[in-house]
């Protein structure tokens, strides 16, 4: 099975412009989480979401929003970039996204934001 | 709130030694799930190992084992017979039965040398 995949990989954006991440899950999982990778602020959850539905949302402004696809792909999107969203995002999918399963993360995307 | 605490920025080993990596949680949960993931300098987040706070038994992954002391709050990664390749940020994460979310530690740098 192909793992979870994440485009672009790298992307530079400027301060005020928006972003969209893509995030495609291991076939046949339902559940896709995104997470902020910072130095400073470590690993941090954003959102999850599951049957196109945004089921558990973490401590972030309202400039991140997410959607999930009838085919369970997941995007999330920035808008108003600001210098501290440079980041690494990472989307993680699991089956049915229970207390039981394992989420199986993807290569990140790479934002930087000049 | 939960959190997840490691105190150790960086250890090193060398290569056939073993070296054991800390992990502290606070929770006033009684089931949860506790993870080490391993991110290379690839990014790639990897699962290491996963333990249900419900057994007892610690878990086991070929050089990878733990020490659940659940009355501690303690969840330590052991590698035994270190290798050039287990060089990489290691994580310890919790989660909640009741939630999807991972919450990270810090992050734990460890390299091998030969």
């Amino acid at each position: 099975k192909a793992g979870v995949t994440q485009t672009p990989r790298y992307l530079i954006k400027t301060r005020g412009q928006q972003v969209t991440l893509s995030c495609s899950p291991i076939s046949g999982h339902r559940s896709v989480s995104w997470y902020q990778q910072t130095p400073g602020q470590g690993l941090q959850f954003l959102f999850e979401y599951f049957s196109e539905t945004q089921r558990n949302k973490g401590n972030f402004p309202g400039r991140f929003s997410g959607r999930q696809f009838s085919n369970s792909r997941s995007e999330m999107n920035v808008s108003t970039l600001e210098l501290g969203d440079s980041a690494l995002y990472l989307c993680a999918s699991s089956l049915l996204g229970t207390d039981t399963d394992t989420q199986y993360f993807g290569p990140g995307t790479r934002l930087t934001v000049l | 709130a939960q959190t997840v605490t490691q105190s150790q920025p960086e250890m090193s080993v060398q290569e056939a030694e073993t070296v054991t990596l800390s992990c502290t949680y606070d929770t006033s949960e009684s089931d949860y799930y506790l993870f080490w993931y391993k991110q290379p300098p690839s990014r790639q987040m990897i699962l290491v190992i996963r333990q249900e706070a419900y057994k007892q038994q610690n878990a086991t992954e070929n050089r990878f084992s733990v020490n659940f002391q659940k009355a501690a709050k303690s969840f330590s990664l052991k590698i035994s017979d270190s290798q050039l390749g287990d060089a990489a940020m290691y994580f310890c994460a919790y989660r909640s039965q009741a939630g999807t979310a991972l919450i990270f530690g810090k992050g734990t740098t460890l390299s091998v040398s030969s």
